[in-house]
């Protein structure tokens, strides 16, 4: 069965630096997410991203972050200058088609740890 | 918020034994899903009730709606070791987020 695709499965970097956490959604899925989930805590909804745009984004997804379709496969989410508390694991997901009840299907995360 | 929330936040039964989570949310809503999460997994989508539907099964799984109480249940019949993770219901989907609840962890013993 196709898979989302979440690399690395760990990072680590130090604060301050530019990250990029990489997504292979399924490859005939239209839309695409970013959530995160601090350890303990919720999932949280980060940003949608449909046609080669932005669909929506939550308050969590300040001028910090931002994402990028480079190519017909990857889909990227980058944090500049990071912060202690961006530290947490990310999941990208992907679904089929707008509207209706079509799930999104979950990569494994990047755990990302900022030092 | 559309906010699911689950209870228990942990429950712990043996194997064999059937497992019931929670799940209320506050606002109305399109329909609700349950996603499972083992440990250090990504989310693993289970089930999708639409809102005009009050009952949905799926092999084990056994999930009821009430929209009046704006509440949900999993039920899971005979669990099995491997059926230890956690649980999430996640209001939204469709051409909105998905919203979760801060899930029920489920150990089931053998």
């Amino acid at each position: 069965e196709p898979e989302v695709t979440q690399t690395p499965s760990h990072q680590v970097t130090q604060m301050g630096q530019e990250v990029i956490l990489r997504c292979v959604p399924i490859s005939n899925h239209l839309y695409f997410y970013w959530y995160r989930q601090i350890l303990g805590q919720k999932v949280e909804f980060l940003v949608s991203f449909y046609n080669n745009e932005i669909s929506e984004k939550s308050e969590i997804f300040d001028d910090q972050f931002s994402v990028e379709r480079p190519d017909g496969s990857n889909f990227t989410l980058k944090i500049r200058s990071t912060k202690l508390e961006d530290s947490a694991m990310y999941f990208c997901a992907s679904r089929v088609q707008q509207g209706g009840n079509q799930p999104q299907h979950f990569g494994d995360g990047t755990r990302l740890s900022i030092l | 918020s559309q906010q699911g929330e689950e209870d228990p936040q942990a429950l712990s039964i043996q194997e064999g034994e059937n497992a019931t989570m929670n799940c209320s949310y506050k606002t109305s809503i399109n329909n609700l899903q349950w996603y499972r999460q083992n440990s250090g997994r990504g989310l693993v989508h289970l089930i999708l009730i639409r809102s005009n539907e009050r009952e949905k099964h799926s092999g084990r799984l056994r999930v009821t709606l009430d929209t009046s109480k704006k509440s949900s249940s999993l039920l899971i019949t005979a669990s099995r070791a491997a059926d230890t993770a956690s649980y999430f219901c996640a209001t939204g989907g469709g051409n909105t987020p998905l919203v979760f609840g801060k899930g029920t962890r489920l150990s089931v013993i053998a």
